[in-house]
Order: structure tokens, then sequence, then C-alpha cells
């Protein structure tokens, strides 16, 4: 069974770029939520999606956007990016019959200077 | 979301239970309790979640108390890989937002 794959592992961008994160979700999971967590703190919810479809989103401004394929892999995309947006971006896939057990990639590290 | 307490961080010894609390006073009847631990530089990991009843899986058990106020995590037997921290979050959903959780460190 293959996990959750992200990639790149990191990424270094200038702000005022854009910027597009990969994921594959795990094996047999058909739903992708994006986390964001800056240094020192916890996981926070960016959105979900489900059959290619956003199914809810965290307080997180338009500029953060999401893509889900047919093969439920999916992409994060930050538009002009700022100084605060450097952080690691997790992504978590969950079957939707079991969608309280989330499991989790090992993130981008992004960077913005 | 309700929002929970944990202790910042507890040692433990290799071999021994450990038991993490969490207080989750203003949970309401329909937001479940999630553990995750993070171990350093990796994702989240998903260990257990529960609504009323104690749950127990192959990872760990889940005891939550008869108001829902508060609840325990157990990892029966603590060993160095379990060195993380560990998150306790509750939510009606999916949409999942981690406090700072409690730094375990498991000592040999």
């Amino acid at each position: 069974e293959t996990g959750v794959t992200q990639s790149p592992t990191h990424l270094i961008k200038t702000r005022g770029q854009q910027v597009t994160l990969r994921c594959s979700s795990q094996s047999g999971h058909n739903t992708v939520s994006w986390y964001q967590q800056a240094l020192g703190q916890g996981p926070q919810f960016i959105f979900q999606y489900y059959r290619e479809e956003e199914n809810g989103r965290g307080n997180f401004p338009p500029r953060f956007s999401g893509l889900q394929f047919p093969n439920y892999s999916s992409e994060l995309n930050v538009n002009a990016l700022e100084l605060d947006d450097s952080a690691l971006y997790l992504c978590a896939s969950s079957f939707s019959g079991r969608i309280r057990e989330q499991y989790f990639g090992p993130g981008t590290r992004l960077t913005v200077t | 979301d309700a929002k929970t307490t944990q202790p910042p961080s507890m040692d433990c010894a290799e071999g021994r239970a450990a038991n993490l609390p969490c207080n989750h006073s203003t949970i309401s009847g329909n937001e479940y309790v999630y553990w995750y631990r993070q171990i350093h530089s990796q994702g989240p990991q998903y260990i257990i979640h529960g609504l009323k009843n104690n749950e127990t899986n192959e990872m760990a058990s889940l005891i939550i108390t008869e108001d829902r106020k508060s609840s325990t995590l157990i990892l029966p037997h603590a060993t160095l890989r379990d060195t993380a921290v560990y998150y306790c979050i509750v939510s009606n959903d999916y949409k999942l937002s981690f406090g700072a959780g409690t730094t375990v460190t498991v000592r040999a």
C-alpha cells in the first residue's frame, strides 16, 4: 500500500510569486485535505477536496486554491506569495467512508523570501 | 470547534504506560475527540478518535469521561519511537485545527 506522497520536498520562492504544490493520495483514498503548519505551531486546515470539488474551507484567503484530479491526486496553488506563507504544507488523504481518519504526507517546506 | 487544553510537555519511562490528558470542557454533543501525533520532521499520524465510548486500537486506548469534558490517551507500553508531539483535537467534522499539543519524551 502506497502512502501519501508530496512534491517537492523543499521550495524557495520570492514574495509576489506563485507556487504549486502536489500531493498523491494513499491508495484507495478519494478525499484530500491541505494544511499549513507554521514553525512551532500545529497544522491549520486550508481546504478539502472530494470528487474534484472543494468540500470545505478554513480561514484562508482566496489566493489559496486547489484542484483534485480524477485519480484523486491534488494540487495546492498559492498566488501573490507573502512572507507569512513560509510554512510546511501538509496534504492528508482519507476514504469517504472513514473520513475521520486522515493520513498525512511528509509535507513540502515552502520558504518565501 | 471546542478548544482543548493539554500540558505542554511530559516525560515517560520506556516500557511504562503513558497517560496523556486533554481537557475539552466546552465540547458539544456532536463533536468527536481525535488524537494525532507528529514525530519530528514528519507529517502528523492518526492515532484514534471517539465520540462517547472508550476506544482501543493497535496503537492506543482513548478514555472519555462520562460528561465528555476530558479524555486520556493511553499508550500501553511506551517506546523511544513514541517520542513526539501529541495533539488532542475536538471537531464535529473533518476540519481539524491542531493546537500546540503535548511534547512527550520517552526516556530509556
